[in-house]
């Protein structure tokens, strides 16, 4: 049971590249969320899906796009890299929106 | 605006020490309240979750507690370990106040490092 998993554990880009972060759980989780881990600050919403085939913008949804592809898998999308994305990203997953939340080791993303 | 404070923002303490991470929140309407400790370099996990209810909960040697009238939430942790070093996350969920979800907001957190 590996519960959240998420790819790639690092990554590095130049601005103006695009790549997607994966995210898959094995708990049959209904709602999945993204969100970005910053020095000083908690941690932010940055899109939501509640349920399989919904998916909604959180508190910093501006240069990400998602696809919940299935019930399991959840991905998180930059189309153009910005500095300013630099980040720690986590994925996670709850029964339903708002109970406990279980998250994956992050992806640590860089942007240059 | 419902938001989540902790404090303090770092904590040193020799092992075997106890200590005492404080959490305060303005958040309405309150539904409960979560501990979470994240290890460097991975995601958090919960420690424990209160509700309205409750006054303390115990978790080994973690104990939470809340008072829902001042809103604040403390987590202690009793004779320290080295593998407490971590950083200690107060989330404060919201109810929705027409149907729809939950609201997690979360603190900045508080880096407790356990000197031996």
């Amino acid at each position: 049971n590996a519960g959240v998993t998420q790819t790639p554990k690092f990554q590095v880009l130049k601005t103006g590249q695009s790549m997607t972060l994966q995210c898959a759980q094995d708990m049959n989780h209904n709602s999945m969320y993204w969100y970005r881990q910053d020095p000083g600050m908690g941690l932010r919403l940055i899109y939501y899906s509640a349920s399989e085939g919904t998916t909604d913008k959180g508190e910093v949804p501006n240069g990400y796009n998602v696809s919940r592809l299935n019930k399991r898998e959840f991905s998180l999308r930059l189309e153009s890299a910005a500095p300013s994305q630099t980040s720690v990203y986590f994925c996670a997953s709850s029964e339903l929106r708002g109970y406990e939340a279980f998250f994956g080791q992050g992806t640590r993303l860089t942007v240059v | 605006k419902n938001q989540v404070e902790q404090s303090p923002q770092s904590l040193i303490i020799l092992e075997g020490k106890n200590c005492t991470l404080q959490c305060n929140y303005t958040v309405s309407p309150f539904s409960n309240l979560r501990w979470y400790k994240q290890d460097t370099g991975r995601g958090p996990v919960s420690l424990t979750i209160m509700t309205f209810s409750e006054n303390t909960k115990s978790n080994g040697r973690y104990t939470a507690t809340l008072d829902a009238d001042t809103k604040q939430s403390s987590l202690h942790i009793t004779a320290s370990q080295l593998s407490d070093s971590a950083s200690y996350i107060c989330v404060v969920s919201a109810a929705p106040r027409t149907g729809g979800y939950n609201k997690l907001i979360f603190g900045a957190g508080t880096r407790l490092a356990v000197h031996p």
